[in-house]
């Protein structure tokens, strides 16, 4: 389970203020995903980075922002521009070089559960 | 984009009995298919998952079979213990050059009763 690591496990906030949460991963991995959990919903793909200073919209970015400076670092805000923020938030790593067998792998944290009071 | 369909929602066996949960895809791409399983307030976690050069894959009292051609892959658990009660999501994958996302499915919801 270790290698992969999201503070803090719970976060509260009020309406119209930022939030980052955090995402770190000493796994050496290239790949670092970002995805919201909403019971019923499945897991929904926010941002993705493959590698470092370069990340893509998943499928549900409004509202979110992240920045990839560091290999082992993959914070995500959480705007206020996002209408609904309540939610369990996962973030997950994958090894990305074409030399892995299991580079589709992804290793999930332990996740942030994000309330809007 | 790709869409993952995933059946049943919930589904509640015997301890012993089999549980089959079924997932669908809509890109003919999809390459990988992995399947997670995740406890109650626990991070998911791969226990199988099948390249779309193999039709069948086992592993102990779990095995994924998947059809290319009707686009539909499926998770079967024998002799279910109580311990197998989690929620399990399948995904998957398009690689095109240097894209590996997961789409998932919604999740099923396996409560296995001793």
């Amino acid at each position: 389970d270790g290698g992969i690591t999201q503070s803090p496990k719970y976060l509260f906030r009020k309406e119209g203020q930022n939030v980052t949460l955090s995402c770190e991963q000493n796994l050496n991995h290239d790949a670092m995903y970002w995805y919201r959990q909403d019971p019923g919903q499945g897991l929904r793909l926010i941002y993705y980075s493959q590698i470092v200073n370069d990340f893509q919209k998943g499928d549900i970015a409004e509202g979110y922002s992240v920045s990839r400076e560091k290999k082992e670092s993959f914070p995500l805000t959480v705007t206020s521009a996002q209408k609904n923020p309540t939610a369990f938030y996962l973030c997950a790593s994958s090894l990305f070089g074409l030399a892995s067998h299991r580079r589709h792998e992804q290793f999930f944290g332990p996740g942030t559960r994000l309330t809007v009071l | 984009g790709e869409n993952v369909e995933q059946h049943p929602s919930t589904l509640s066996v015997q301890e012993g009995d089999s549980a089959v949960i079924k997932c669908t895809y809509s890109d003919s791409a999809s390459n990988y298919f992995p399947w997670y399983k995740q406890e109650l307030g626990k991070r998911p976690q791969l226990i199988i998952d099948i390249r779309s050069n193999v039709g069948e894959k086992k592993d102990q009292r779990i095995a994924v079979t998947l059809n290319k051609t009707a686009k539909h892959f499926s998770l079967h658990i024998t002799e279910t213990q109580p311990e197998d009660s989690a929620v399990y999501f399948c995904a998957a994958s398009i690689s095109r050059g240097s894209n590996y996302k997961l789409t998932f499915g919604k999740g099923t919801l396996l409560t296995v009763n001793p």
